[in-house]
């Protein structure tokens, strides 16, 4: 069965600080897909990254990181010098193929303190 | 704006009633998903559609049903309402197998308020 699991249920940081979100995902397909989702006070789900499981490669996008290890089964996402507008619930997600359903974590509720 | 439409975004009403939420995917996607969001549970998966048949089918309660239509959008009847079923329920889309880059697209979300 596939599982992802979000260990830190909430976060608070100080502006300015790094921040890591932790993501374990559990599955016995070859192939699938890892997502991180952004839910900010408003409400909507935004998309942030897509990773195949074939690409390891971490990726790098303004103020965030993305570290892949198959290994580990982990798919940990980094904010570089917060700002209050990320604060927000951010969910990991894994799919098996991309006609499957996503299964979601329990999310991280991530507050910036200004 | 993901392209996701649903209506409507907020909903008032009371135990026992029932109540239909609708969805209209992205122009050219094939698949719907419906997924609940309360306040206990995250997001749960409740079911899904591609080009007008179910798919694959999550928690979905038996006082809640779904269809997706020729046109391709989607609706959601929650019936025989309880208090919790309190929760926003969220509509997505994908693309067809060619262009399917694996994420899902959500729409802005219906509120439902069961009192």
């Amino acid at each position: 069965a596939q599982k992802v699991t979000q260990a830190q249920t909430e976060i608070s940081v100080v502006e300015k600080e790094d921040v890591t979100l932790d993501c374990v995902y559990e599955t016995r397909d070859t192939t699938y897909y890892l997502f991180w989702y952004k839910q900010p006070p408003s409400g909507e789900l935004v998309f942030l990254i897509r990773r195949n499981s074939f690409d390891e490669q971490n990726e790098i996008s303004g103020r965030y990181s993305w570290n892949f290890q198959k290994s580990t089964s982990s798919f940990n996402f980094t904010i570089t010098a917060s700002q209050v507008v990320d604060s927000a619930v951010y969910f990991c997600a894994l799919r098996k193929t991309s006609y499957d359903k996503v299964i979601f974590g329990p999310g991280t509720s991530l507050s910036v303190i200004p | 704006d993901s392209g996701v439409t649903q209506t409507p975004k907020h909903l008032i009403t009371a135990t026992g009633q029932r109540v239909t939420l609708r969805c209209s995917p992205r122009s050219g996607d094939l698949s719907v998903y419906w997924y609940q969001q309360s306040l206990d549970q995250g997001l749960q998966f409740l079911i899904q559609y591609y080009n007008g048949e179910e798919r694959a089918k999550g928690n979905i309660l038996e006082r809640f049903s779904a269809q997706q239509f020729p046109d391709l959008h989607s609706e959601l009847n929650l019936s025989s309402l309880e208090l919790g079923d309190s929760a926003l329920y969220f509509c997505a889309s994908s693309p067809p197998t060619g262009g399917n880059t694996g994420e899902l697209f959500f729409g802005e979300g219906s509120r439902l308020t069961v009192l």
